[in-house]
């Protein structure tokens, strides 16, 4: 079963830069039906997509964060990571990793594997 | 962007009661629409992809249609674990990936 877990800093100062891990066990991410994705979510409020990547180093941004957002890969570790520089008080949200599943023969992407999420506060 | 509303922002029902949640799309998304559940604290699940088809495992009394601009999702008999919040989402629009604001189902 495929599990999917984050990790970093939970607390990050203003005008910092805010670095998360999502480490994947129970299946690789070598897939071409696999793609890391970000998702936040601010105290309670919606769920907003950030950022996905696939093995190899496919990436899309939402374009109103694009500036500030990098995603990565890291094969061997099974890993993919998130960076979003000069963050404020309006970063601060429950950062979820999920598997994109992009099914090849129909063209469909939808999140099927979620991890448990972490919280992150920008504050000073 | 691609504006993704949902309809009602929130509902009161009992157990037992058939629930609708409306989706609207800004623009035509064909069927590129998934439907997911959230519990408080919990991260989302996924209920529905591609407007219509079950996630596996995901109970027979959850269904989803629609098409184009128009979705629905539908509870046919609401029980005690389906209390959450319900979010829409498109994936049409690689990279945005609109979610919903999301709908909360409350118990009456």
């Amino acid at each position: 079963q495929l599990q999917l877990q984050e990790s970093g800093p939970g607390l990050v100062k203003p005008s910092e830069t805010l670095s998360l891990t999502c480490t994947v066990s129970g299946g690789s991410i070598s897939s071409s039906s696999f793609y890391g994705g970000w998702i936040r979510q601010p105290p309670g409020k919606g769920l907003e997509f950030i950022a996905a990547i696939n093995y190899s180093g496919i990436t899309y941004y939402k374009p109103s964060l694009r500036s500030r957002v990098t995603i990565s890969v890291d094969l061997s570790k099974n890993q993919f990571s998130l960076t979003l520089s000069s963050v404020t008080a309006a970063d601060s949200a429950m950062y979820y990793c999920a598997r994109q599943y992009y099914d090849v023969l129909t063209g469909y992407y939808y999140f099927d594997r979620w991890g448990q999420g972490t919280l992150v506060t920008v504050s000073s | 962007d691609i504006q993704m509303t949902q309809s009602p922002s929130s509902l009161s029902a009992s157990v037992g009661d058939r629930v609708i949640i409306t989706c609207r799309a800004s623009q035509n998304i064909n069927n590129y629409l998934n439907w997911y559940q959230q519990k408080p604290g919990k991260a989302p699940k996924l209920l529905i992809y591609a407007a219509s088809s079950l996630q596996s495992g995901v109970p027979s009394r959850f269904s989803g249609s629609g098409s184009g601009t128009d979705f629905t999702l539908t509870i046919s008999s609401l029980q005690p674990e389906d209390f959450a919040t319900y979010y829409c989402q498109e994936s049409y629009s690689t990279p945005s990936l609109t979610f919903g604001g999301g709908t909360k189902v409350e118990i009456k």
